[in-house]
């Protein structure tokens, strides 16, 4: 079963628009844990964050933002004044305590950012 | 200390043959998780180590597939009788202790032909 689900496949934007990611994921447990990678064209995967399950302040990092939300069990990220260094694929992904803790990605959604 | 590396960088191997994959974790990290990332696709899970404990293997896809971990530190994942599918990008990671952090190598292109 799908365990993190990233329905977006591509977004393409322009430089300095805001864009937002979407991260769906489903789990039983009630402690878990999720992250977001980037990829960028160099291939070697870079960790953004890590949020457990019973912390769900949002965050924000520079022109970066997430935000979790368990009631929806969605965890978005968000980038303000998009630039063409974003542009990367992006990944979402779920750790479970009950589940071993191996970690599951979703799909990744691809960003283009146009000068 | 150095990243996550992993080796070879690139392998070219004919169908039907064996291959093994080597990672080298970061000193120390107790985890190591192996994936599979054909172009243009996402992460495949394949295989996780946590310390001592039985290895989660639920993601092999075959029974071609396997792994090991000596002494808890490098990992070499062995292909067995090749096959063109399996051509992809192989991905290893380790964190310091379960649920944190992963920090990847830039993984190991198969290509079989």
């Amino acid at each position: 079963a799908q365990k993190v689900t990233q329905a977006q496949t591509e977004i393409s934007v322009v430089e300095k628009e805001d864009v937002t990611l979407d991260c769906v994921y489903e789990t039983r447990d009630t402690t878990y844990y999720l992250f977001w990678y980037k990829q960028p064209p160099s291939g070697e995967l870079v960790f953004l964050i890590r949020r457990n399950s019973f912390d769900e302040q949002n965050e924000i990092s520079g022109r970066y933002s997430w935000n979790f939300q368990k009631s929806t069990s969605s965890f978005n990220f968000t980038i303000t004044a998009s630039q063409v260094v974003d542009s990367a694929v992006y990944f979402c992904a779920l750790s479970e305590p009950g589940n071993n803790n191996d970690m599951r990605f979703g799909a990744g959604t691809r960003l283009t950012v146009k000068p | 200390g150095a990243g996550v590396s992993q080796s070879p960088s690139n392998k070219v191997t004919e169908k039907g043959k064996d291959v093994e994959l080597r990672c080298d974790p970061i000193s120390g990290h107790t985890a190591l998780y192996w994936y599979r990332q054909s172009l243009g696709q996402g992460l495949e899970f394949l295989i996780y180590f946590q310390g001592n404990s039985a290895p989660d293997k639920s993601g092999l896809p075959s029974d071609r597939f396997s792994a090991e971990r000596t002494g808890g530190s490098v990992s070499t994942l062995t292909i067995q009788r090749t096959q063109q599918e399996d051509s992809a990008v192989y991905l290893c990671a380790s964190s310091p202790l379960r649920n944190t952090e992963a920090f990847f190598g830039q993984g190991t292109r198969l290509t079989v032909v």
